[in-house]
């Protein structure tokens, strides 16, 4: 059965404070791994798109990367306004468009 | 470019009543998803429309339908309300499968 986990489920950093977030992932077929941002009670917001192993994507203060079996979010010298949840989500190649999402990391960034 | 937008922001109702939640999505996008976001759980697909025909269904009670017009807005219903059904219900957009473009939501109170 496709299924993605996401660790750890919550992370407090201090600004500055680099880390990483992880997401495990099994899924019959990968069209694509995507991360999103979600502000409390908001959409989530679209940050990258990955499609195979090797691939490197990054936006200002974060880099997400992808393995066979799971991707990293990599947060370098965060900012307060980089609180918010990160979700991330697999869509299957076959017969299905729906993306299959994870419970997400809740980060909080202190100054 | 305007973003995805849903209508309303905000819904409450009692149990047992119907509830109808609205959504159009970006310019050029044919694709429709619908997602339930309940308190504590991840994202949890719902229904997908494509060309004003439903092309997938989660697994959810047929209680939820929906539908597609031809400008590509969509619509949930969700008939007789139950308290769990509270939750914000996102809607996504795309032109094809890939990176699917969210809307700020609509939260169903169910009281």
């Amino acid at each position: 059965e496709d299924q993605v986990t996401q660790s750890p489920e919550a992370l407090r950093l201090q600004e500055g404070e680099s880390s990483s977030l992880n997401c495990s992932y099994t899924v019959s077929g990968l069209r694509g791994l995507f991360w999103y941002r979600q502000d409390p009670g908001k959409g989530p917001e679209f940050l990258f798109t990955l499609y195979s192993a090797g691939e490197e994507k990054e936006k200002e203060r974060l880099k997400a990367t992808l393995t066979k079996k799971e991707s990293f979010l990599h947060i370098t010298a965060p900012k307060p306004e980089d609180s918010a949840t990160y979700l991330c989500a697999v869509q299957r190649l076959y017969n299905t468009d729906k993306l299959i999402f994870g419970t997400g990391t809740r980060l909080q960034v202190f100054p | 470019e305007a973003g995805v937008t849903q209508s309303p922001t905000h819904l409450i109702k009692t149990r047992g009543q119907q509830a109808t939640l609205r959504c159009s999505p970006i310019s050029g996008h044919t694709s429709v998803y619908w997602y339930q976001q309940a308190l504590g759980l991840g994202l949890q697909f719902l229904l997908w429309y494509d060309e004003g025909e439903e092309r997938n269904r989660g697994n959810f009670p047929p209680r939820f339908s929906g539908r597609q017009f031809p400008n590509y807005s969509s619509e949930l219903n969700v008939n007789a309300l139950e308290l769990e059904d509270s939750a914000l219900y996102l809607c996504a957009s795309s032109r094809a499968p890939g990176e699917q473009f969210f809307g700020p939501g609509t939260r169903l109170t169910v009281l």
